[in-house]
Order: structure tokens, then C-alpha cells, then sequence
């Protein structure tokens, strides 16, 4: 079963930065998050992942709270090509599968 | 990155018919590849694991012998769908991972939308 929360949807004018929460209240100490998108039809696509410090690399930025319940994905300058279903993961310690949740679907504005 | 390919992309068949869907790892070595099933509006659903040279876990309420996981090399997972029905149709996605560490990175398939009629 799914271990995080997203809300169902957002909006976020292009050119500004995207903020795109996760709840994951029930993480244990070695597991992962991860974050994928899905652009319709199309297989998930990779963005980042984190386990307790903070991440960043060329498409987005991940901040985890101290105490890892809750995670920000940031799209630092959200384009049209960004509109699509991101997910929140949290891959279990013990088989590695990922299970996903529900995910955000984003809508990026002119 | 890391590439996962899928054949085919899309497939309509017959009721009663069985396709095969096949994964493959093309420029790494993928020791686990997972097959998930996602239909309209809604998310992944992860249907079974697979791992090298070895019988595949499903996940529950996953029936194991109509959904027959192949992972014969550590490149090619196969799916058959046998005696497909018009539920079975759905948006099949396979991912492959790298190694078997909770930090290695998953990389998803193009995925294969099955049509029954």
C-alpha cells in the first residue's frame, strides 16, 4: 500500500517556481522517497529521490523535513512541458517495490 | 539515463487470446524488473516482481496464472496475458532496476496499451 498523501491536483503559472507537497507520516528510517512524473500515456519518468538531506539536481529540488514526514518537490521554473501527474514515493526497505499513491496532477499556465 | 523499452507499444486482440509483452533493459543489467497495471485515471498499480532466473512474486489479488512472468536474462522480462478479457485491458508498464539497494533507481518502460475486444 501507498505510504504517502498528495493533493490531488494544482495549478501553477509558467515561468514561477512549482511547490508540490507529500505526506509520508509513516516513513521508516532507511526508506527512500522518491519522486516520478507521468505525462499522459507515457511511462514515469525519473526526477529525483532523497533518503534525509535535502536534493537538487537538473530538474528539480527535493527538501525533506527533519523529521522525513513530509517532502517538497520544487520545480524551480515550471514550463508547459511540466503539466503532468507527479507522484510521491516511498520505496519499502524490504523488497524495494515502489507503490504508488493517488499523485498530483499539475497543470503549468500560460 | 538508464533505458527501458517495451514491445509492443500497443496491442488489440481477440477475447480468449494470449499476448505476450515483453521488457528489456537495453544499456544496463536490470537484476529485478517489476510489471505494473494502469488503468484510465487512475495510478500504477504494481502487479508482481521479477527477479533473474527465478519465479516471480505477485502482489495480492494478483492471479499468477493468468498474468505469466518470464525473466529469463538479466535484460528480458516477458508478461503473457493468457485468455485475455475485456477487463484485462489496460495500460501495462514494466520498470527494471538496476541493483537491489533500496537507494537504486527504478527506470520505467515506454508502456503497452492492451485493447481486448
Amino acid at each position: 500500500d501507498a505510504k504517502t498523501t498528495q493533493p490531488p491536483s494544482m495549478d501553477c503559472a509558467e515561468g514561477r517556481a512549482a511547490n508540490l507537497p507529500c505526506n509520508h507520516s509513516t516513513i521508516s528510517g532507511n526508506e527512500y522517497v522518491y519522486w516520478y512524473r507521468q505525462i499522459h500515456s507515457q511511462g514515469p519518468q525519473y526526477i529525483i529521490h532523497g533518503l534525509k538531506n535535502n536534493e537538487t539536481n537538473e530538474m528539480a529540488s527535493l527538501i525533506i523535513t527533519e523529521d522525513r514526514k513530509s517532502s517538497t518537490l520544487i520545480l524551480p521554473h515550471a514550463t508547459l512541458r511540466d503539466t503532468a501527474v507527479y507522484y510521491c514515493i516511498v520505496r519499502v526497505d524490504w523488497g524495494n517495490q515502489f507503490y504508488f499513491g493517488t499523485g498530483t496532477s499539475l497543470t503549468v499556465i500560460p | 539515463g538508464a533505458v527501458v523499452s517495451q514491445h509492443p507499444s500497443w496491442v488489440i486482440c481477440k477475447s480468449g487470446t494470449s499476448v505476450k509483452i515483453e521488457c528489456r533493459s537495453l544499456d544496463f543489467q536490470a537484476t529485478t524488473m517489476f510489471w505494473y497495471r494502469q488503468f484510465p485515471k487512475q495510478s500504477l498499480m504494481l502487479m508482481a516482481t521479477s527477479n533473474e532466473g527465478s519465479k516471480a512474486t505477485y502482489e495480492q489479488g494478483v492471479e499468477k496464472d493468468k498474468f505469466l512472468i518470464n525473466h529469463a536474462s538479466l535484460t528480458l522480462s516477458t508478461l503473457t496475458v493468457t485468455s485475455a478479457h475485456p477487463e484485462d485491458s489496460s495500460f501495462y508498464i514494466c520498470s527494471a532496476s538496476v541493483g537491489v539497494s533500496v537507494g537504486d533507481e527504478q527506470f520505467f518502460g515506454p508502456g503497452t496499451r492492451l485493447t481486448v475486444l
